[in-house]
């Protein structure tokens, strides 16, 4: 089956540092990636639309600048939470959208706790 | 996006055939019928999605009605490792709208 790998799975650190979070499809190409964001007990919240080789498009609500989203190949996109603050504490999940089968599959995900 | 209606929770009974039901009773002719689950702190699932005919995986079967406008999804015979978070959605085949958005789900709590 299709597989979307994310990394790290968990992070901690301090408020004011920067993370880079990875996703990748493994076995297929993506030309489209999306990043949700979960807090507990809350479904997902589609925070942006990426595609490869152009501008993400962001959710109402959801700061560009803050969120950076890069998708520069057709496996990779990154999400960079930039001065990172405790509300930004939260499960980051990708996924993409497999550009023959328009099915997307999700990244196991990862946990952000900002101190 | 047509939205959809779940009921917030259900049990079943571990090796018995559990139905989830979903309405979409606005569904437009071009949208499909997407179901995925999570389980409990990990990202979701991909199990089935259909148009207008029946569906059948390894996973589960997507019962369509007749005018579209409801589903059910039915895994046959549930184990333990069932118990999830299961979201129906819809969306459309095309254009940029295309994205996936998660209601609540139905919370399946499969009983030993």
């Amino acid at each position: 089956g299709a597989v979307v790998s994310q990394h790290p799975s968990w992070v901690i650190c301090k408020s004011g540092t920067s993370v880079k979070i990875e996703c990748r499809s493994l076995d297929f190409q993506a030309t489209t990636m999306f990043w949700y964001r979960q807090f507990p007990k809350q479904s997902l919240m589609l925070m942006a639309t990426s595609n490869e080789g152009s501008k993400a498009t962001y959710e109402q609500g959801v700061e560009k600048d803050k969120f950076l989203i890069n998708h520069a190949s057709l496996t990779l996109s990154t999400l960079t939470v930039t001065s990172a603050h405790p509300e930004d504490s939260s499960f980051y999940i990708c996924s993409a959208r497999d550009n023959y089968k328009e099915t997307q599959y999700f990244g196991p995900g990862t946990r952000l706790l900002v101190l | 996006d047509a939205k959809t209606t779940q009921p917030t929770s259900m049990d079943c009974a571990e090796g018995r055939a559990a139905n989830l039901p979903c309405n979409h009773s606005t569904i437009s002719g071009n949208e499909y019928v997407y179901w995925y689950r999570q389980i409990h702190s990990q990202g979701p699932q991909y199990i089935i999605h259909g148009l207008k005919n029946n569906e059948t995986n390894e996973m589960a079967s997507l019962i369509i009605t007749e005018d579209r406008k409801s589903s059910t999804l039915i895994l046959p015979h549930a184990t333990l490792r069932d118990t999830a978070v299961y979201y129906c959605i819809v969306r459309p085949s095309s254009g940029s709208a295309r994205q996936l958005t998660f209601g609540s789900g139905t919370q399946l709590t499969v009983l030993p």
